[in-house]
């Protein structure tokens, strides 16, 4: 079975700009949650889907923006990039939302940096 | 807000030798995931704690879940370079009438030949 893809995997951007990353989750899953992740301060909860709806949003500005597809499929967009967005975003699928055993399947990230 | 702290933040050691890195919390987790992750990679979950005073063992990685569930650790014997990565810690909290992870900022751990 397919592991979590991400892409691209790297990407250079300016600030202003705006960017969209993809995530196809584990054939079945249909949870997709996405992190934020820089050194020092692990991994930054950004917004959790299931079943094409936000179940959960962390702590970060409304430039950041999800959404999931009718077949699990995530995107995840910043608009008006800063040079801070720069990071690992990670993206992780699960069978389920919300179980307190739920094992999370990552994907390798898209390397973020904003010049 | 719910906090996971991990120490130590960085650990450097020989190969051979054995190390103890923590997860500690002020709050009560319904569960607690290790995950470990290599560069270039994603996190992969190692194992998952539920009970207060559950032990689990991965060959030579020992987990444990405090008794009030709001502490763990993971020790490892005689480490090997393959054990070097970030080792993070991860709580379900309940949210609503599910769960949501707290995760910690994670252990940098190199083990050196």
């Amino acid at each position: 079975k397919a592991g979590v893809t991400q892409t691209p995997r790297y990407l250079i951007k300016t600030r202003g700009q705006q960017v969209t990353l993809s995530c196809s989750p584990i054939s079945g899953h249909r949870s997709v949650s996405w992190y934020q992740q820089t050194p020092g301060q692990g991994l930054q909860f950004l917004f959790e889907y299931f079943s094409e709806t936000q179940r959960n949003k962390g702590n970060f500005p409304g430039r950041f923006s999800g959404r999931q597809f009718s077949n699990s499929r995530s995107e995840m967009n910043v608009s008006t990039l800063e040079l801070g967005d720069s990071a690992l975003y990670l993206c992780a699928s699960s069978v389920w939302t919300g179980g307190r055993n739920n094992e999370q399947f990552f994907g390798p990230g898209t390397r973020l940096t904003v010049l | 807000t719910q906090l996971l702290e991990q120490s130590p933040q960085f650990l450097s050691i020989q190969e051979g030798e054995n190390l103890t890195v923590y997860c500690n919390s002020s709050s009560v987790f319904s569960s607690l995931q290790w995950y470990r992750q290599e560069p270039g990679e994603g996190p992969v979950l190692l194992v998952t704690v539920v009970t207060g005073g559950e032990v689990k063992k991965l060959k030579r990685l020992t987990f444990q879940f405090g008794d009030a569930r709001k502490d763990s650790s993971l020790h490892i014997t005689a480490a090997q370079p393959g054990d070097t990565g970030l080792y993070l810690c991860a709580g379900a909290s309940p949210f609503g009438s599910n769960y949501q992870l707290i995760w910690g900022a994670g252990t940098k751990l190199i083990i050196k030949p």
